[in-house]
């Protein structure tokens, strides 16, 4: 079955960029929309945007001007970058599917396991 | 503050029901029947329990019900079971292309 695995660096500096790919395997990413969404450390979900297999993208506003997504078809790879980080975007970032093919459906059903960004110097 | 309004804790009997509310306004719950429930236990991601207000995901229990009425989603667990013990988040499309979720509620089971 389709799994998501998100890498990158556990530490990154404040107003320095944080960089995370997802890695999708076990069935196509040629399809659905893509999301991320992140999670304060105790507190709760909060979501950054999502990028279509074809590039199409939607953010947050609250985080658009720092925000870039995108997908990589060859690697079966979706990244995210968010720029100039603060303290504040210390969390669990988690990337997620939304199950349509074709419209959007605005709900995840496969999640993966996030991964924990910590922003410190 | 998040976008939907949920209540921080909730607390029920085993066997007994609960029902978790989340109000949002005609921007979001109000206009759209775009609303999710997540279920998160401690150290895991969400998982998926109610889409589309009332739908089931395959191989969720069908002790998980959700409605609408208004700006206001809400979400009934019956014949509580200690392993219900968890998070829970609901989540809807807001206008403007974007999702919205709650502040999360936590479930205890006396």
């Amino acid at each position: 079955q389709v799994q998501l695995q998100e890498s990158g660096p556990g530490l990154v500096k404040p107003s320095e960029t944080l960089s995370l790919t997802c890695s999708v395997s076990g069935g196509s990413i040629t399809s659905n929309y893509w999301s991320w969404i992140r999670q304060p450390p105790g507190k709760g979900l909060e979501w950054i945007g999502h990028v279509s297999y074809s590039g199409t993208t939607n953010y947050n506003p609250s985080l658009k001007s720092r925000v870039t997504m995108s997908v990589d078809t060859s690697k079966r790879q979706l990244s995210l970058k968010l720029s100039y980080v603060t303290a504040a975007d210390t969390a669990v970032y988690y990337c997620a599917r939304d199950p349509s093919k074709v419209v959007v459906d605005w709900y995840f059903d496969l999640w993966g396991r996030g991964t924990l960004v910590t922003v410190s110097s | 503050q998040s976008a939907l309004t949920q209540p921080a804790s909730v607390s029920g009997s085993p066997g007994h029901s609960i029902t978790i509310s989340c109000t949002g306004t005609i921007s979001d719950i109000g206009d759209y029947n775009y609303v999710s429930w997540y279920q998160q236990l401690p150290g895991k991601p969400p998982k998926l329990i109610i889409y589309d207000v009332n739908n089931r995901p395959s191989g969720v229990s069908n002790r998980f019900s959700g409605t609408k009425s208004g700006n206001t989603a809400s979400l009934t667990i019956s014949g509580l079971q200690p392993e219900d013990e968890a998070d829970y988040y609901c989540s809807c499309y807001r206008r403007t292309s974007i999702v919205v979720f709650g502040g999360g509620t936590k479930l205890t089971v006396l």
